[in-house]
C-alpha cells in the first residue's frame, strides 16, 4: 500500500514569492492534516481535514496561508507572500477512524526562503 | 507554552545497551501519549503508545512507561540496535481519538556500534 505522498520534497524560493505544497493521502483516508516543523521543534498541526472539511484551522496563519482539499483526497497548502520565518519542513499526514485514528505522516516538504 | 517537554535533545548509546528517552508534560488534560520515530528526509512513524488508564505498555523491545503524577512518560528501547538511531518524539492528546497531537521538540539517539 503507498504511503502518503507529497511534492515537492524540497523548494528553495525568494521572500515574497508564492509556494505550493501538495499532497495525497493514504487510499481511503478520511483525515487529513498539515503540520509545520520548524528546526530543532516538533511538528505543529496547521490545519485538519475531515473529507473536504477544514474542522480545525486555528493555527494556521491566515493572512498568508491557504488550503484546500477538494473532493476530500489530495489537499494543496498554499503560501503566499513566503516570509523568511516560514522556512520549516511542511509535512502532511492522513489518517482514518477503521484505523483506529493513527496517524500516517509523508516525507514532507522543505522550504527554504532567502 | 511548550505543553510536552523533552528536555534531552540528544543521547548516545552503546549497542546493546538500554537507552532511556524522557518526556514531561504539563497540561493536565492529556490522556493518551504516543512515541513517534523520525529518520532523515522521512516523515516520523509511530512507534508505541500509552493510555493513561495504564503505567506500561510494551511492544517487543520498546517499553513506554507513565508516571501520571509526575506527568512523565519514559521509553525504553532494550537491547537498542543501530537502526534505532533516528529522531524520537512524544506526543500527547487530551484523549484517545482525538486527533491534535502536541509534539515534544525531540531527541536525537545515536546508537554506537
Amino acid at each position: 500500500e503507498a504511503g502518503v505522498v507529497q511534492s515537492p520534497r524540497y523548494k528553495i524560493i525568494e521572500k515574497k514569492q508564492p509556494v505550493a505544497f501538495w499532497c495525497n493521502p493514504i487510499s481511503g483516508h478520511n483525515t487529513l492534516y498539515w503540520y509545520r516543523q520548524n528546526l530543532g521543534q516538533g511538528p505543529e498541526l496547521l490545519i485538519r481535514y475531515e473529507n473536504e472539511e477544514a474542522v480545525d484551522d486555528s493555527q494556521l496563519p491566515k493572512d498568508r496561508f491557504s488550503a484546500e482539499r477538494l473532493k476530500g483526497v489530495d489537499s494543496t497548502l498554499k503560501i503566499q507572500p513566503a516570509e523568511l520565518g516560514d522556512s520549516a519542513v511542511y509535512l502532511c499526514a492522513s489518517s482514518s477512524l477503521a484505523g483506529g485514528g493513527e496517524q500516517f505522516f509523508g516525507p514532507g516538504t522543505r522550504l527554504t526562503v532567502l | 507554552d511548550q505543553q510536552v517537554k523533552q528536555n534531552s535533545p540528544s543521547l548516545s548509546v552503546q549497542e546493546g545497551r538500554i537507552s532511556i528517552l524522557n518526556c514531561d508534560y504539563t497540561n493536565s488534560m492529556f490522556d493518551y501519549f504516543l512515541w513517534y520515530k523520525k529518520y532523515p528526509a522521512e516523515g516520523p512513524t509511530f512507534l508505541i503508545s500509552i493510555s493513561s488508564i495504564k503505567d506500561k505498555n510494551e511492544d517487543g523491545r520498546f517499553t513506554v512507561f507513565l508516571n501520571k503524577s509526575a506527568k512523565h512518560l519514559s521509553l525504553h528501547i532494550v537491547p537498542s540496535q543501530p537502526g534505532d538511531s533516528a529522531v524520537y518524539f512524544c506526543a500527547a492528546v487530551p484523549n484517545f481519538g482525538n486527533e491534535k497531537l502536541t509534539f515534544g521538540t525531540g531527541t536525537r539517539l545515536t546508537i554506537i556500534p
